[in-house]
């Protein structure tokens, strides 16, 4: 079955820590990998995208690594701010059909705190 | 900023009302989605159109209906809400036509709330 696994669920840490969300999948065959960012009462917002071939790829403050033999994804978030509170998702996308379905993960909730 | 938007924002309807959530694009996407997103869960896929009088049924069963009339307008309706129907609703384009690579674009959402 076609899943996509996030963790931890929530998350909370100090204004100008550093973080790292996790994203597992099962999806088969695979495309490429979404990270969002969902301010609340916002809609998602696409952080990077991971292909098959790429191992990690920055979007400013923001660094995503793909391994796609263990089938793993991580988002680190590098001396947060207050505005990095927001739920990441994780989105997987396969080839099995034109309309390359998409597998989402439940979210992580992170705060940070001032 | 993605140029689509949703309206309302937020609605507190009766039982067996009638509704309906818009959602407009101003990109030109050919493709146009509605998710149902609860607390806490991922999203949930339940129409999807992939162009002028092109509309699907998602993976989630939905009692609601969805129209595509022009490129740029997905409106959703539900004949009858229920409290069950109580849920965020999130619209979405993308570009590519038939590719799975597409970003997608997200509406703020419409929160729906039935009592």
């Amino acid at each position: 079955k076609n899943q996509v696994e996030q963790s931890p669920q929530s998350l909370i840490i100090l204004e100008g820590k550093n973080c790292t969300l996790q994203c597992n999948y099962t999806v088969s065959p695979f495309s490429n990998l979404r990270w969002y960012k969902q301010d609340t009462g916002r809609g998602p917002v696409s952080l990077t995208i991971m292909t098959f071939s790429e191992n990690t790829k920055s979007n400013g403050r923001y660094t995503a690594t793909l391994d796609a033999d263990t089938k793993q994804s991580s988002l680190h978030i590098t001396a947060s701010q207050l505005s990095d509170s927001a739920s990441y998702i994780c989105v997987v996308s396969d080839r099995g059909s034109t309309l390359g379905r998409l597998y989402f993960g439940r979210g992580t909730q992170l705060t940070v705190w001032p | 900023e993605a140029d689509i938007y949703q309206t309302p924002r937020y609605l507190v309807i009766g039982t067996g009302k009638k509704i309906t959530l818009e959602c407009s694009q101003t990109m030109g996407h050919d493709k146009m989605y509605w998710y149902q997103q609860d607390p806490g869960m991922e999203l949930h896929l339940i129409h999807y159109s992939y162009g002028v009088n092109s509309t699907e049924k998602g993976d989630l069963s939905s009692e609601s209906t969805v129209s595509r009339i022009r490129t740029e307008h997905f409106p959703l309706t539900l004949e009858s809400a229920r409290p069950s129907h109580t849920s965020q609703y999130l619209c979405a384009s993308s570009e590519e036509k038939g590719a799975d690579t597409g970003e997608l674009f997200f509406g703020e959402g419409s929160r729906l709330t039935v009592l």
